[in-house]
């Protein structure tokens, strides 16, 4: 089946650094990948949908210039989260579509901002 | 604003009983539904999906029932077992890939 890789799993940063998180898909070509977050115990949140070759669309309320989102290829959607603060700390997910309605989700980013 | 529900937080059931996980959702619109188990620490896992052109679908030990009329979505799972303890979550798609989580609800399954 369609698989979905997501680097890195965890990671801690200080804050005001930034922090890369990578969603691969393994085995198809995703033309729209979408970034989650997900706060403990509360639903996944869009954050925004990224569209290769094209500027991400970004849900209301998420800054564009704090969460970076790069889909420079059909394999790779990045998302940078720029100068990090605690308050950012949460578990980042991202999904894939290779067309039509069903997504394959990543395995998840738990960023811990100190 | 447009939502999708869930009724229950938390869901305790037996080992070897049924289960049922409910949510509502607002939009009349909406298409296509899925459902999601996420473990913790992981990302959500597709269970059973269903389209509004049907009200029953059915998998391995899960069905899925869609009631259009009052806008209401169950999870069944029959013979719960350990490893089906974590979050439940439904989901909407809507005429996009976008999709639209529910609130969730976590299944406990105890001995």
């Amino acid at each position: 089946g369609a698989v979905v890789s997501q680097h890195p799993s965890r990671v801690i940063c200080k804050s005001g650094t930034s922090v890369k998180i990578e969603c691969r898909s393994l085995d198809f070509q995703a033309t729209t990948m979408f970034w989650y977050r997900q706060f403990p115990k509360q639903s996944l949140m869009l954050m925004a949908t990224s569209n290769e070759g094209s500027k991400a669309t970004y849900e209301q309320g998420v800054e564009k210039d704090k969460f970076l989102i790069n889909h420079a290829s059909l394999t790779l959607s990045t998302l940078t989260v720029t100068s990090a603060h605690p308050e950012d700390s949460s578990f980042y997910i991202c999904s894939a579509s290779r067309g039509g309605e069903k997504l394959f989700f990543g395995s998840g980013t738990q960023l811990s901002v100190l | 604003g447009e939502s999708v529900g869930l009724h229950l937080p938390t869901l305790s059931v037996q080992e070897g009983d049924n289960s049922i996980i409910n949510c509502a959702y607002s939009n009349s619109a909406s298409d296509y539904f899925i459902w999601y188990k996420q473990e913790s620490g992981k990302g959500p896992q597709f269970i059973i999906d269903i389209r509004s052109n049907m009200d029953k679908r059915q998998g391995q030990r899960v069905t899925v029932l869609l009631n259009k009329t009052v806008k209401h979505l169950s999870l069944q799972i029959a013979a719960t077992q350990p490893g089906d303890s974590a979050v439940y979550f439904c989901a909407e798609i809507r005429n996009t890939d976008k999709l639209i989580f529910g609130t969730g609800t976590r299944l406990q399954v105890f001995p």
